[in-house]
């Protein structure tokens, strides 16, 4: 596609329910990370993805979160049994890899607002 | 252990003045620093970079500034425009590894 798209663009669940969210990345980018904002807070690393290289979990909080990347493309972040501070937005990114270009080629989507209550 | 650091969370400045944001840093390995802005329910897009070979990079209105002794780098806008309100978020990376972000300056242009 021609950006990043991430669904649900909005998101509200109940405490202790589980949910996942979606990243479809541009066509061709072999990298995808994810980022969450916390209100008032900056952007948060939690996991990344670089071909069939095995991901970099080492920003995610808990091992409450997980996230997979299916055949090199669309991936799914999932947050078992949330919790009230798990209530961020929660960015997608892509780019076409680690090495590339001196601007680095980071494309984000417009994220999830997840909302715990 | 906050490695990008943006201790201004929010600056005014008027229009077609200039607007300094400022962005330390505590990782010497650092390589390459960017500044994405971002306005409200969209992704940050990025707007400026530097290698750590340079000390000064432009863009039309854009400016990066890099103070490596200092650890701090900056982003000059001249002049400032409506348009230009939005957060800013400084980031940098070290070799072929993921940014690291700031925690964001929310710019204000008034009019």
């Amino acid at each position: 596609g021609a950006g990043v798209s991430q669904s649900p663009s909005n998101k509200v669940t109940e405490k202790g329910k589980d949910v996942e969210l979606r990243c479809d990345p541009i066509s061709g980018h072999t990298a995808l990370y994810w980022y969450r904002q916390s209100l008032g807070q900056g952007l948060e690393f939690l996991i990344y993805f670089q071909g069939n290289s095995a991901p970099d979990k080492s920003g995610l909080p808990s091992d409450r979160f997980s996230a997979e990347r299916t055949g090199g493309s669309v991936s799914t972040l999932t947050i078992q049994r949330t919790q009230q501070e798990d209530s961020a937005v929660y960015l997608c990114a892509s780019s076409r890899d680690l090495t590339g270009g001196p601007n680095y080629g980071y494309t984000f989507g417009s994220g999830t607002r997840l909302t715990v209550v | 252990d906050q490695q990008v650091k943006q201790n201004s969370p929010s600056l005014s400045v008027q229009e077609g003045r200039i607007s300094i944001l400022n962005c330390d840093y505590t990782n010497s390995m650092f390589d390459y620093f960017l500044w994405y802005k971002k306005y409200p329910a969209e992704g940050p897009t990025f707007l400026i970079s530097i290698s750590s070979i340079k000390d000064k990079n432009e863009d039309g209105r854009f400016t990066v500034f890099l103070n490596k002794s200092a650890k701090h780098l900056s982003l000059h806008i001249v002049p400032s425009q409506p348009g230009d309100s939005a957060v800013y978020f400084c980031a940098a990376r070290e070799g072929a590894q993921k940014l690291v972000f700031g925690q964001g300056t929310r710019l204000t242009i008034n009019p």
